[in-house]
This record gives structure tokens, C-alpha cells and sequence, in this order.
């Protein structure tokens, strides 16, 4: 049973525009949501965070948006940069028991000049 | 910085050998977590490690063990390799509740 679901497995954007990248999940217990982003042969990086609470976090280039009701979050990059091109991971955990982290399945981004 | 650093980058193993992977992170954490990334599934969690001597099965222990002697070090074995556990392994500790994970570098590890 996949907690956390990335319907897209790719996303293809001209450099400068904006990407979106969306992940759904189902447990309403997760109280944090996460994304990571991950370069071949390397570990993931946290990008962004945003707790249950609330329904939007920004920092520079990078926005998260929370839809409780809907079960679903987005990762707004923008402007597009080349260097953004890498496979990015949504996670979401909770407070309680060891705040382990359940990933979705990743989504490919590629920023074309 | 926080540092988690895993033991290889990468490894070549014979089916049937036993396997070890270490990592070990500088930051006190006293989360711990292994993960394995294949291609379509994302991450997903072999075991954690709340304490010391403590672990508890992730979502796909099957094959796998692992020790937690120290605090610093959380080492993941492989009891017999076989080829479909042919992967990348992820180290990851978490400093506290509502934050995010540190991961190390990865171990891309091939059974042949």
C-alpha cells in the first residue's frame, strides 16, 4: 500500500518557466511533508518542509503547497534552473514513534535551455 | 555540517556472501534509518534504530539485519546477498521530531 504516490515519473521544462511537481498521499496521520532532491550516485538533499499546519512554505526559489482536504502537495520551483534537472522525492512522516520518513517514488525533472 | 558517511560507494558481492555496510553519522542523532532506492519504487525502509541495541523492521526486512552497538554507527548485513538485492543503499539520521533526514552519499551495491 503506497503511502505517498508521485504520479509522474518525468517532467520536462524550458529553463526560466516553472515546474511543478505533484505528490498525493493517504494517511492523515503524517504531520510533516518533505522534499528531497537526489543527483545520480549521490544521497538525497532536503529541499523544503511544511507541517500539517499550515498550507504553504517558501524559500527562494522553491515553494510547498499543502492541500489537506484534497491529500495533496506541490513543489513549485521557479525560475527553472539547469542545475534544478535531478529526480526529486516527496516524503511525509509523523511526531510521534521515530518520525520515520515515507517516500513516494520519485519524479525525474529535466530543465531544458 | 551534519555528516553521515557510509562505509563504501560502491560494492561488487558473489551471491552467498555476507554483507556489511556501515555508517556512521557525528551529530548525536539517536534516529537511524536504512533505506534501499531502486528505479519506480523510490525510497523504501529497511529497518531503523531509535536507541542504542534498539531496531525495529521497516517495510522491507526480509534478507536483512542489523546492529547498533554505538550510538554514531547503525550497520546494515546482508546474511546471504543475492541478486535481487542488487541496489543503492541510503543512510539517513534524523536529529528530532518535524525535521528533515541527513543521508549519507549512498552505497550502489551490485550481487552478481
Amino acid at each position: 500500500d503506497q503511502q505517498v504516490k508521485q504520479n509522474s515519473p518525468s517532467l520536462s521544462v524550458q529553463e526560466g518557466r516553472i515546474s511543478i511537481l505533484n505528490c498525493d498521499y493517504t494517511n492523515s496521520m503524517f504531520d510533516y511533508f518533505l522534499w528531497y532532491k537526489k543527483y545520480p550516485a549521490e544521497g538525497p538533499t532536503f529541499l523544503i518542509s511544511i507541517s500539517s499546519i499550515k498550507d504553504k512554505n517558501e524559500d527562494g526559489r522553491f515553494t510547498v503547497f499543502l492541500n489537506k482536504s484534497a491529500k495533496h502537495l506541490s513543489l513549485h520551483i521557479v525560475p527553472s534552473q539547469p542545475g534544478d534537472s535531478a529526480v526529486y522525492f516527496c516524503a511525509a512522516s509523523a511526531l510521534q514513534g521515530a518520525q520515520k520518513l515515507v517516500f513516494g517514488q520519485g519524479t525525474r525533472l529535466t530543465i531544458n535551455p | 555540517d551534519v555528516k553521515v558517511t557510509q562505509s563504501s560507494r560502491y560494492l561488487v558481492k558473489r551471491t552467498g556472501e555476507k554483507v556489511f555496510l556501515e555508517c556512521v553519522q557525528d551529530m548525536d542523532h539517536e534516529n537511524m534509518f536504512w533505506y534501499r532506492q531502486d528505479p519506480g519504487l523510490g525510497l523504501r525502509l529497511i529497518y531503523f534504530s531509535y536507541d542504542v541495541k534498539m531496531k525495529e523492521k521497516g517495510d522491507i526486512p526480509e534478507g536483512y539485519s542489523v546492529s547498533r552497538e554505538k550510538k554514531e554507527r547503525f550497520s546494515l548485513i546482508l546474511e546471504s546477498a543475492s541478486t535481487n538485492q542488487t541496489s543503492m543503499y541510503l543512510c539517513a539520521s534524523i536529529p528530532g521530531p518535524g525535521t528533515g533526514a541527513f543521508f549519507g552519499q549512498g552505497t550502489r551495491l551490485t550481487v552478481v
